[in-house]
């Protein structure tokens, strides 16, 4: 079975700050490894994907995120918080199937 | 980009009554699927479809749900008989499934509110 688990449902940051968000999977085959992120009453916008290959990938908006096969997790990052990073982020894996299993979701608020 | 568009954007229905929500994948894409998030709390997964069937669901796509592909464009969920805790954001996405990009491409949502 899959699942993710994001630790902490709010973060906040100052504006300028290290952003790390954190997400822990579980997955009985090498699993493919998505962000994605919500802004206020709009949809899914995909920010990157793991799926194989280099294990730091590279997204929009200046975020990245690392694939640790040892750790099972795939936090994103971004240097420098930005005010309009505001938004919740939600990470995501799929394995086995067509089945997208997503976390909780984790609200980010950055702080001027 | 290429989108998924959804219509409507808000739909607001009585209880016991029937809704469709409408969603158009991106055109090459094989692979269609609908999630809903309440309010606060997680994205679920309902149902995935593929090739005019559906080919996974979960357990909240009882059979107050159905979906339909009716035309070569078109994707709807049916709630036949809605309740108040079906209010939600209904989401529908869809994926090329051609083996190279599982990028799952999303709407950006339909908000069901059920009176």
């Amino acid at each position: 079975a899959q699942s993710v688990t994001q630790l902490g449902s709010h973060v906040s940051v100052s504006e300028g700050a290290l952003v790390l968000l954190r997400c822990n999977y579980s997955s009985s085959v090498p699993p493919y490894l998505f962000w994605y992120v919500q802004y206020p009453n709009q949809g899914l916008q995909l920010l990157l994907k793991y799926t194989t290959g280099a294990t730091l990938v590279k997204g929009i908006n200046g975020f990245e995120a690392e694939f640790k096969k040892s750790e099972t997790s795939f936090h994103l990052t971004k240097p420098s918080a930005h005010m309009s990073d505001a938004a919740e982020y939600f990470c995501a894996v799929v394995a086995l199937g067509n089945q997208f299993y997503f976390g909780t979701g984790t609200s980010l608020t950055v702080i001027p | 980009e290429p989108e998924v568009t959804q219509t409507p954007s808000h739909q607001v229905t009585q209880m016991g009554q029937e809704v469709i929500l409408r969603c158009v994948p991106i055109s090459n894409h094989l692979y269609f699927y609908w999630y809903r998030q309440i309010l606060g709390q997680k994205v679920e997964f309902l149902v995935s479809f593929y090739n005019n069937e559906i080919s996974e669901k979960s357990e909240i796509f009882d059979d107050q749900f159905s979906v339909e592909r009716p035309d070569g464009s078109n994707f709807t969920l049916k709630i036949r008989s809605t309740k108040l805790e079906d209010s939600a954001m209904y989401f529908c996405a869809s994926r090329q499934g051609d083996g190279t990009n599982e990028k799952l491409f999303f709407g950006s949502g339909t908000q069901l509110s059920v009176l």
